[in-house]
């Protein structure tokens, strides 16, 4: 099955730097790579997604970048601020949000002010 | 996005007991997920339910431990069954929403004692 890997799992950055999430999949048949954030006892948010037909979207100061070829896919946040503090998951599937999603393990970001 | 309620929010049940989820959403969808997240970590998906089919599970998840209902296209239904503390986690239901993306509910933060 599809195993997706999510790197750093802990990421510390001062409020008004960039944060650079990566994560690395195996199943070449996936096209759909959605973001979600999730805060401390909240449900999981998305809050950008891009799919294979495309290399990069960008949404305000969110932005994920697409390599299929090298099989990983990266959030970009920049101007971070401290409601960005929350946990960051990357996930992939084959057929949209037709398909159950594979997740990351996730990485903590923390806005240091 | 679609509306999702889940029900109970929280519930702490007594080992070899069973608890019953309720996910309800507030448009018909296609499919709807259901999710594992142990605490302190990433989301795992336990199956897919189509209406009017049986659920399909994942590795790892069988029929007997996590019976799936899903009697029309805006109601479904996961029981666990028999638990034990090992299965204290927080139980989240999501459904193939507009634009082909994954919403979720709110979760079910289950203790087994």
């Amino acid at each position: 099955g599809e195993n997706v890997e999510q790197h750093p799992s802990t990421l510390s950055v001062q409020e008004g730097d960039s944060a650079v999430i990566k994560c690395t999949y195996s199943d070449s048949a996936s096209n759909y790579f959605p973001w979600y954030k999730q805060e401390l006892g909240k449900r999981p948010q998305l809050i950008i997604d891009i799919r294979s037909n495309v290399g990069e979207k960008k949404d305000q100061r969110i932005a994920v970048t697409l390599n299929k070829t090298a099989k990983h896919f990266s959030l970009h946040i920049t101007e971070t601020q401290p409601e960005d503090s929350a946990v960051y998951f990357c996930a992939t599937t084959e057929r949209g949000g037709a398909d159950g999603l594979t997740f990351g393990k996730g990485t903590h970001l923390i806005i240091q002010p | 996005s679609a509306v999702i309620s889940q029900k109970p929010s929280r519930d702490i049940c007594q080992r070899g007991t069973s608890l019953t989820i309720q996910c309800q959403v507030d448009s018909q969808v296609t499919m709807m997920f259901w999710y594992r997240q142990q605490p302190g970590q990433s989301l795992t998906l336990i199956a897919t339910a189509n209406q009017g089919s049986e659920a399909t599970y994942e590795s790892g998840f069988v029929i007997d431990k996590f019976p799936i209902s899903r009697p029309n296209l805006t109601f479904s239904t996961l029981t666990v069954s028999n638990m034990s503390p090992e299965d204290s986690s927080i139980y989240l239901c999501s459904v193939d929403g507009r634009g082909n993306i994954q919403y979720f509910g709110a979760g079910t933060r289950l203790s087994v004692l």
